[in-house]
């Protein structure tokens, strides 16, 4: 049973490019989470996500960022026009209904130059 | 506002000795509590967790222990070995859904 999968691992944009993140939950998971690392910080909570279902977006800044998990593929995290404050590791994290644990992936990391 | 802090940015251990991770909360709801550990440029890793109906959970050499009238939990590794070494977060939930974390603790186990 593979684990959460995100790609790209590295993925690196010039300022006021677009940046698409990736994200496949574990089987049998329909939760998907999104979390922001800055360097030197703890995981900050962006969105939470089922199958075409924006359920909790508090964490997600207002502007250029959104979220989405179709019906089918992959949950997409899109940074429109990007700036140097976006470089951070991007974490999705999957869940069972009903469940609080979650599992993460390997996260991507994202550089602005 | 930090609802849930890990006031220790580092933690050293020797060997086989006791490991104590500490994380304070301040929001009263939350009512699931997960430790991850992390190596560098990997995911977390859930470690154990443990509902605000119990004060005791242990798994192996990991306890975790809480304290609802202080708000506190704590991980307790025992022994300590040196492949424990990383990063340390606390998390907290209110039911299903997003995961408050602190901002972790870096432990290292020295052989």
């Amino acid at each position: 049973n593979a684990g959460v999968m995100q790609n790209p691992r590295h993925l690196v944009r010039r300022r006021g490019q677009e940046a698409r993140l990736r994200c496949s939950p574990m089987k049998g998971h329909s939760h998907v989470y999104w979390y922001r690392q800055l360097p030197e910080e703890g995981l900050k909570f962006m969105v939470y996500l089922q199958k075409e279902n924006i359920i909790d977006e508090s964490g997600m800044p207002k502007e250029r960022f959104s979220a989405e998990f179709p019906k089918e593929g992959p949950s997409i995290l899109r940074i429109q026009q990007v700036v140097r404050g976006d470089s951070a590791a991007y974490f999705c994290a999957s869940s069972t209904e009903g469940t609080d644990t979650q599992y993460f992936g390997p996260g991507t990391r994202l550089t602005v130059l | 506002d930090q609802q849930v802090k890990q006031n220790s940015p580092s933690l050293s251990v020797q060997e086989g000795r006791i490991s104590i991770l500490n994380c304070d909360y301040t929001n009263s709801m939350f009512d699931y509590f997960l430790w991850y550990k992390k190596y560098p440029a990997e995911g977390p890793t859930f470690l154990i967790s443990i509902s605000s109906i119990k004060d005791k959970n242990e798994d192996g050499r990991f306890t975790v222990f809480l304290n609802k009238s202080a708000k506190h939990l704590s991980l307790h590794i025992v022994p300590s070995q040196p492949g424990d070494s990383a990063v340390y977060f606390c998390a907290a939930s209110v039911c299903a859904g997003k995961s408050t974390f602190g901002d972790g603790t870096t432990l290292t186990v020295k052989p």
